[in-house]
């Protein structure tokens, strides 16, 4: 099955600072890849998506990038802002019914003001 | 986007209860998921639910630990069954992705097990 690996598992950035978390997958048939942010006591909020057919996405101040060929996919954040202070997860699957996401094991970003 | 809504929010258990965690969608879904957050990690599935069939659980789950229902389309719950400190958790409700929609969560069920 799919395994999906991210680092860091920490990240401290100074606000205003760029922050950048990467993830690997295992499986090449995966073709698409949410990132979550998760704050204390809510559930993961979708906050940016990639599909195999593209290889970056962007949305604001958050923006994605896959590379099919090596199998990885990081989210990066500019301008960070304290409020981007959360747990970040990446995800992949083979989107389409009946198919789970495997998560990695997150990644605490703290933004200092 | 798909609004999911859970009850309860949080809850403190003593052991060897049970727990039955509701979750609620505002459109009609053919799969619903729920996870298991233990705490710092990451998510982990417990089982799919599908609508008029049994739940297909993940490996180290079991159903008469953590039995479910979908009586229908937008609903389902999940128990947690003789509980111990070991189940304390976010239990977390989602839908989807499929071939039309991302996946959204629920806002989680913090339970703790003393």
């Amino acid at each position: 099955g799919e395994n999906v690996e991210q680092h860091p598992s920490t990240l401290s950035v100074q606000e205003g600072d760029s922050a950048v978390i990467k993830c690997t997958y295992s499986d090449s048939a995966s073709n698409y890849f949410p990132w979550y942010k998760q704050e204390l006591g809510k559930g993961p909020q979708l906050i940016i998506d990639i599909r195999s057919n593209v290889g970056e996405k962007k949305d604001q101040r958050i923006a994605v990038t896959l590379n099919k060929t090596a199998k990885h996919f990081s989210l990066h954040i500019t301008e960070t802002q304290p409020e981007d202070s959360a747990v970040y997860f990446c995800a992949a699957t083979v989107k389409a019914a009946g198919n789970k996401l495997t998560f990695g094991g997150g990644t605490r970003v703290l933004v200092k003001p | 986007s798909a609004v999911i809504s859970q009850k309860p929010s949080r809850d403190i258990c003593q052991r060897g209860t049970s727990l039955t965690i509701q979750c609620q969608v505002d459109s009609q879904v053919t799969m619903m998921f729920w996870y298991r957050q233990q705490p710092g990690q990451s998510l982990t599935l417990i089982a799919t639910a599908n609508q008029g069939s049994e739940a297909t659980y993940e490996s180290g789950f079991v159903i008469d630990k953590f039995p479910i229902s979908r009586p229908n389309l937008t609903f389902s719950t999940l128990t947690v069954s003789n509980m111990s400190p070991e189940d304390s958790s976010i239990y977390l409700c989602s839908v989807g992705p499929d071939s039309y929609t991302e996946a959204f969560f629920g806002q989680g069920t913090r339970l703790t097990v003393v």
